[in-house]
Parts: C-alpha cells; sequence; structure tokens
C-alpha cells in the first residue's frame, strides 16, 4: 500500500464549516494526488503536488485548495464546505508511472 | 484535455466465463494506461498496465490490449471467480505525461457463483 495513510479516516461536519484532509506517505515519493469518488463519476482529480510547495489544479478543485509543506505531507481544505463536497476522499502517491491509493476519508457535510 | 470512456458501466457473468471491459480515450499522446481494480469499501488497487509501445499484456488470467490507432484498450479476465467482482477502473496518462492520469467511470463486475 505504498505506507500512505489518510485522517481522518470518517468525518461528519456541517455545511458552512472548514475541513482538512491529510494524506501521510513514507515513501519519498514526489508526486501526490487527491481524488474524490462520487457514484457514476469515477475518481476526479481535485489537485496534485509535483513537490514542496508545488501543486496544481485538477478537474474538480473550485471549492478545494491544498498545501505541500514536507514531502510526506498532503493536506485538502475545503474552505466552507457545501452538501456538494459530501464524497469518498483519495489520496495518491506517484512512482515509476504507477499511483498507489490510501485507504479514503469519507466526508459527509450536513 | 484527456477524455476516457468505459463501457459497460455494469457486467454481470456466470463463473467460469470470461469478462470483457472496454475503453476509449481521446488524447493521441497519452502513452500508459493502467486498470485499477476496487472491492467494495477498499481503495483502488493496480491489477495490470500497459505502455504505448506494447500491443498486449498479460499476467495469468488477466490480460490488456491496446489500439492506439483506434484509440482503445481493453481489461480480458479469464476463467472468473467470484473474487473478481469488484468495480474496475480504466486510465490513461493526460498528454504524454506520466503523472497525471484521467479515469473512466468504473465498471461493476458482477460474478456469479
Amino acid at each position: 500500500d505504498a505506507g500512505i495513510t489518510q485522517s481522518p479516516r470518517h468525518k461528519v461536519t456541517e455545511t458552512g464549516t472548514p475541513v482538512t484532509l491529510r494524506c501521510h506517505q513514507t515513501e519519498n515519493h514526489r508526486y501526490m494526488y487527491w481524488y474524490r469518488q462520487d457514484p457514476g463519476h469515477g475518481l476526479r482529480l481535485i489537485h496534485y503536488s509535483y513537490g514542496v510547495k508545488d501543486t496544481d489544479k485538477g478537474e474538480v478543485s473550485d471549492g478545494y485548495s491544498v498545501s505541500r509543506s514536507k514531502t510526506e505531507d498532503f493536506l485538502l481544505t475545503l474552505e466552507s464546505a457545501t452538501s456538494s463536497q459530501t464524497s469518498v476522499y483519495f489520496c495518491a502517491t506517484e512512482t515509476q508511472y504507477t499511483q498507489y491509493f490510501g485507504p479514503g476519508t469519507r466526508l459527509t457535510v450536513l | 484535455g484527456e477524455n476516457v470512456e468505459q463501457h459497460p458501466s455494469t457486467l454481470s457473468v456466470q463463473e467460469g466465463d470470461s469478462a470483457v471491459i472496454k475503453c476509449t480515450y481521446s488524447d493521441s499522446a497519452s502513452n500508459y494506461f493502467p486498470w485499477y481494480k476496487q472491492e467494495l469499501g477498499k481503495r483502488p488497487q493496480l491489477i495490470i498496465d500497459i505502455r504505448s509501445n506494447v500491443g498486449e499484456k498479460k499476467d495469468q488470467r488477466i490480460a490488456v490490449t491496446l489500439n492506439k490507432t483506434a484509440k482503445h484498450f481493453s481489461l480480458h479476465i479469464t476463467e472468473t471467480q467470484p473474487e473478481d467482482s469488484a468495480v474496475y477502473f480504466c486510465a490513461a496518462s493526460e498528454g504524454g505525461s506520466n503523472y497525471k492520469l484521467t479515469f473512466g467511470k468504473g465498471t461493476l463486475l458482477t460474478v456469479n457463483p
């Protein structure tokens, strides 16, 4: 599983509150990603990082921000959560073309 | 950007039969095509991949074929077993990069005993 952990694994929050999800890896991989998974939509890229402090937007980045201050940590922040952001969030890292996924975080926004 | 279409969205087969899932992509510069399997409540896991300089790759009961001219690739599972039941995702690299993937919407495969 490429040493990837995500926290929290489950979270319920209310509309309008800020939420931060954490991805931690132990393999020193350069690239890290945040995806969301929704029924009928597969995996959609939110943001990705290609190094410390180097990030870029993905397909569905509106309403999300990210930060990477250390190689091993990639944070995803929902500044003001909305019900449309209820989803399962997966972090991933990449090495030699292959992306490895974390266990996921199930986020419910009420 | 890249667009990946995956068919069918659901597939039901009898144990021992073969299953085929097909994907098409739009970017002719894509050069890496992985397949992921996701069991219920679990993370997606890579099961096989193929690069653009190869037409076919096989790993035991699983094979992937790639037709670059037609821009489509397929996953073939032979002698299916109940434990093959899962959602399968295809993906294609964006442009010539090896670090961004676009995923299909997934195929729910059910293998009936």
